[in-house]
């Protein structure tokens, strides 16, 4: 199994803070994905890494990925209250579907 | 553009009830996939559509759960009869091509069954 797993499980930081979520998985990829979700709402799609990068940037979101360790890691900086959410990691490897793990909860106090 | 819909939002059932998800994927999409996240747990995939055809339906947890895509457009996924462990979230998503990877979540219909 390719199951990405998050670290943390859940996460409470105060408005403006930055918020660390890892992921690890198990078996090699072609790339690994981060998505959000709010109460209520469905998964947004937030970044795409590739299997042959390392780091990646999008907006207030930084994304790495090690594959030797077979990790990852999501940084959310200068932190809002609009950030709280649930926060996964999604997996891909040749042609299956997305693996997700169990999701990391962010609270962000205002 | 209209995203992915889902229909019902919520339902509750009884146990031995039948219970049928809809599924409207974005337009032009292909590729349509159904996942449930069980309380607690990950989010685990259940099938994949490529148009009308069943790809994948590795994770269909068992006979219960019937999926269709008539005319390769809205998907349906049908429960019959539903029992407790069916309770959870049903995603469905959809995506242009299997190499653009990124998928398109809807919002999850909630089923809880009593």
């Amino acid at each position: 199994s390719q199951q990405g797993e998050e670290d943390p499980q859940a996460l409470s930081i105060q408005e403006g803070e930055n918020a660390t979520m890892n992921c690890s998985y198990k078996t090699s990829i072609n790339n690994l994905q981060w998505y959000r979700q709010n109460s209520g709402r469905g998964l947004v799609h937030l970044i795409l890494i590739r299997s042959n990068e390392r780091e990646k940037h999008s907006g207030r979101l930084r994304v790495t990925l090690d594959t030797s360790k077979k990790s990852s890691s999501l940084l959310i900086t200068a932190s809002r209250a609009a950030d709280t959410a649930s926060y996964f990691c999604a997996t891909v490897g040749g042609n299956t579907p997305l693996v997700f793990g169990k999701g990391t909860r962010l609270s962000v106090i205002a | 553009e209209a995203g992915v819909t889902q229909f019902p939002s919520h339902s509750v059932i009884e146990k031995g009830q039948t219970v049928t998800l809809r599924c409207d994927p974005i337009s032009g999409h292909d590729n349509l996939y159904w996942y449930r996240r069980v309380m607690g747990k990950e989010i685990k995939f259940l099938l994949h559509f490529v148009k009308e055809s069943k790809q994948d339906e590795s994770g269909m947890p068992n006979n219960r759960f019937l999926a269709e895509r008539t005319g390769g457009t809205y998907s349906t996924l049908k429960v019959q009869p539903a029992e407790l462990e069916d309770s959870g979230v049903y995603f469905c998503a959809s995506s242009q091509d299997l190499t653009a990877y990124e998928q398109y979540f809807g919002p999850g219909t909630r089923l809880t069954v009593t």
